[in-house]
Parts: structure tokens; sequence; C-alpha cells
């Protein structure tokens, strides 16, 4: 069964503070992990998707890589506005239908 | 493009009762995805289509049942509503499978 686990459940930084958020997951052949954010009270918003172990990809203050167990989300000189809930999910080669199994999200916040 | 549209936004029920969660995609997209989303226990998969005319249960699929007559429409049908069903639902919709895009949601409540 496939399996995503986020780390931490909440993280507080202050403006310009840089960190990582990681991602621990188990699947049966990985066809890609995806990164989220969601905002309250609203949908997730795609940010990333990665395919393959090594791969790095980058928005703004935001860069996520991968390797074959975990994925980060370096989150670089944040900004308050960045503050919102993060969430990870991966897609297995032999799920039909080419379903997500989603973390729980890590809720960040950051402070002025 | 409106993207993925959701209705109602809010939604209170008293239990027993049914209502209709409606979902639609205006992106051309054959794969659409059912979610609910409790605090923090992330996304759970209720249903989802791969065409029109093909659905299939998802993690959470009880107390719940979906058609999919059309490409952009994908409704959600909720019988006999309990209280465990209180929760936020999202709609997605993605082509060929890779990243989904999601609506606002909807925020329902049974009492």
């Amino acid at each position: 069964e496939d399996q995503v686990t986020q780390s931490p459940e909440a993280l507080r930084l202050q403006e310009g503070e840089s960190s990582s958020l990681n991602c621990s997951y188990t699947v049966s052949g990985l066809r890609g992990l995806f990164w989220y954010r969601q905002d309250p009270g609203k949908g997730p918003e795609f940010l990333f998707t990665l395919y393959s172990a090594g791969e790095e990809k980058e928005k703004e203050r935001l860069k996520a890589t991968l390797t074959k167990k975990e994925s980060f989300l370096h989150i670089t000189a944040p900004k308050p506005e960045d503050s919102a809930t993060y969430l990870c999910a991966v897609q297995g080669f032999m799920e039909y239908g080419n379903k997500l199994v989603f973390g729980a999200g890590t809720i960040l916040r950051v402070k002025s | 493009n409106a993207g993925v549209t959701q209705t109602p936004k809010f939604r209170i029920l008293k239990i027993g009762q049914s209502m209709t969660l409606q979902c639609t995609q205006d992106m051309n997209h054959n794969y659409m995805y059912w979610y609910r989303q409790d605090p923090g226990m992330g996304l759970k998969l209720i249903y989802y289509s791969v065409g029109a005319g093909i659905t299939d249960k998802g993690e959470v699929p009880n107390g719940y049942n979906v058609s999919r007559s059309t490409t952009e429409d994908f409704p959600l049908r909720l019988e006999l509503a309990a209280p465990s069903q209180t929760s936020v639902y999202f709609c997605a919709s993605s082509y060929r499978g890779n990243e989904q895009f999601f609506g606002p949601g909807t925020r329902l409540t049974v009492l």
C-alpha cells in the first residue's frame, strides 16, 4: 500500500529564515511525486511534479528535490505570503486511474 | 477558462437528508476525482472517473455515489447523510492522470 508521511506537522519561521519540509514515501513504482500549496478555505494549488531521484524543480523561493525514499521542499528566505499548508502526494505506476495518495500536510507560518 | 467549479460552497444538512455536490470542469480533462478533507487527515479519495461512463471506488466510498454522463460533469451524491460525513469536499480533474487541478471545495456540516 502506498504511503506518504510529512514532517513536521507545523513549522513556524521568521521572515528570511530558510528551512525544509520533508515528505517520506513508500510506493510500488513511483510514477510521480507532487507538491501542492493550500491556503485556508481554498483548494490545493499545484506546485511541482518530480519523476525520478535526483530531479529538482524551483519556483520563486521554493525548491523541491527527490530521492528514492523522500522529497524535500526547501524554502529560501520565506516571506509571510508563503504561509500555507504544503501537501505532498505520490502516484504509483500500478495505480489504475493514476490516483494520488496524499500526506497530512505541513502547516507553515512565516512571521514578519 | 474557469477551471474546476464546485457548488454549493457551504451546506448544512440534517441527519438522513440527501444532497448532490456539483463539480464541473472546462479543461476537457478525462480524469476526475472526489476527495474529502478532514482536519489533520489529508485528502482521502472517495470516487474517481477515467472518462465519461466510467467510475470506480476510492479509499472511502461508503455513503456516496457518483455518475459521469459527460466529460465536464462529475456530481457526488450523498444518501442518508450522517455526522461522519461532515467534511470539506474537493473535486479535481487531470489530463491523462498527470497533475490534478482542484476546485474551491464544498464545506458540508451534518447535524
